[in-house]
């Protein structure tokens, strides 16, 4: 089974420090992506990236960066926290629209 | 704007009944189309999937109905068991077959009634 791994569940920062949500992926998937979860917004795309050191925006790209430096690993970045990005982020890598695979998600809180 | 909607914010269906969950598209561009089960504190899971050249799909209890021509599709789940219970999001893709991501619905939490 394809894992992908969030390094933290949950995380409480500060308004202005820069956040790192890391996400790791075991398949040798070529796309990766990040989401944001809100109740009643659903899930919104946030950045992608379809191979090392690509990267594409996505819906929602303001306050984020993102890193790809090697091909299992795909960082979001927030340069500095606000408290308008406290959500559930979800990482997920896939081969295609049939291959999604999603990380347990981490729920960031920014006070 | 929305280009996938789930109009439903939440869905209430006793055990044992047939679950009906709606979403429509806006994008004719859209050519495959998924739902994802979600719980709490978790990822969302795959369930089902239809191609556009499909108007059923099915999976066990499940069955995914698309209807083209009105950019409508439907979940159906029979018979509905307490573990069903989760919110459920529609999702599409488009040309670029899911590269650029898929584009999701804002749910539709799913309550089974012992």
């Amino acid at each position: 089974d394809v894992k992908v791994t969030q390094s933290s569940r949950y995380l409480v920062k500060r308004t202005g420090e820069k956040v790192f949500l890391e996400c790791v992926q075991d398949m040798d998937h070529e796309n990766m992506f990040w989401y944001r979860q809100d109740p009643g917004l659903g899930l919104r795309l946030i950045y992608f990236s379809y191979d090392v050191k690509m990267k594409e925006k996505g819906d929602i790209p303001e306050g984020y960066s993102v890193s790809r430096e090697k091909k299992e690993r795909f960082s979001l970045i927030l340069e500095s926290a606000s408290t308008n990005q406290t959500s559930m982020y979800l990482c997920a890598s896939s081969t295609g629209p049939n291959g999604y695979t999603f990380g347990s998600g981490t729920r960031l809180t920014v006070v | 704007d929305q280009q996938v909607k789930q109009n439903s914010p939440s869905l209430s269906v006793q055990e044992g009944r047939i679950s009906i969950l709606n979403c429509d598209y806006t994008n004719s561009m859209f050519d495959y189309f998924l739902w994802y089960k979600k719980y709490p504190a978790e990822g969302p899971t795959f369930l089902i999937s239809i191609s556009s050249i499909k108007d059923k799909n099915e999976d066990g209890r499940f069955t995914v109905f698309l209807n083209k021509s009105a950019k409508h599709l439907s979940l159906h789940i029979v018979p509905s068991q307490p573990g069903d219970s989760a919110v459920y999001f529609c999702a599409a893709s488009g040309v670029r077959g899911g590269a650029d991501g898929l584009t999701f619905g804002k749910g539709t939490h799913l309550i089974i009634q012992p």
